[in-house]
């Protein structure tokens, strides 16, 4: 099975900062790893497809990037809505796997 | 609207069986394939299980669950045997989007997720 390491597991930022939160595989999973985001007590919504593809109707202070086995999803200016749960998944085999989770809190 | 509306969560005691539905509504249900995805309380998203022209299973409930789709009824199951206390989470209908990129290379991700419900294992 495909393992996913995110780092860091928290992250504690401010309105404004840019951050950067990293996913990594532990073998090749080309560009198959998607980014998903959770707010407390709602269902994971997606933001980026493709390592790289933002999803519809999601703001463009929301990139991704790398393939192979790393990959960086970064909020460029955080807003207050971004504080939430971040998760990786790659979907380049079965099973698929997910990130253990990056939890971005309010400083 | 592309909706996913799951139900039949509740309580059961360990060895117990449960099934879940997710009604689909606002695409063309029988062209995707759905899966499952669970979140055990204050943990993280484990996938459980997907079903297309195949179906797989993750290791943790491979012979006790079964997936099964009626697409005349824009439904998707999962009927949960042999219940565990590991079990208990909340249990996300998801849909799997499919997409040609650049290069022809084919894409995928799961959206939209239902609001889920919550399955709970306990004597």
């Amino acid at each position: 099975d495909i393992q996913l390491t995110q780092s860091p597991s928290f992250l504690s930022a401010s309105v404004g900062d840019r951050v950067t939160i990293t996913c990594r595989a532990s073998q090749g999973i080309s560009s198959y790893l998607a980014w998903y985001q959770q707010k407390p007590g709602k269902a994971p919504k997606v933001l980026i497809y493709a390592a790289s593809t933002l999803q519809s109707g999601v703001p463009s202070r929301f990139s991704g990037s790398g393939s192979g086995t790393e990959f960086t999803l970064t909020i460029s200016s955080l807003q207050p809505e971004d504080f939430a749960t971040y998760y990786c998944q790659q979907v380049n085999s079965f099973p698929y796997t997910f990130g253990q989770g990056t939890k971005l809190e309010i400083k | 609207e592309v909706q996913l509306a799951e139900s039949g969560g509740g309580l059961v005691k360990p060895g117990g069986s449960l099934r879940l539905s997710c009604a689909a509504s606002g695409f063309t249900f029988s062209d995707y394939s759905m899966s499952w995805v669970r979140q055990a309380p204050g943990k993280g998203l484990e996938w459980v299980s997907s079903i297309s022209s195949s179906i797989y299973y993750a290791d943790s409930v491979k012979g006790r669950f079964t997936i099964s789709r009626d697409n005349a009824k824009n439904s998707l199951y999962l009927q949960m045997n042999s219940l565990k206390a590991e079990d208990t989470a909340v249990y996300y209908c998801v849909r799997e989007v499919y997409t040609i990129g650049a290069g022809g290379r084919g894409f995928n991700w799961f959206d939209p997720w239902g609001q889920g419900t919550l399955v709970t294992v306990s004597s």
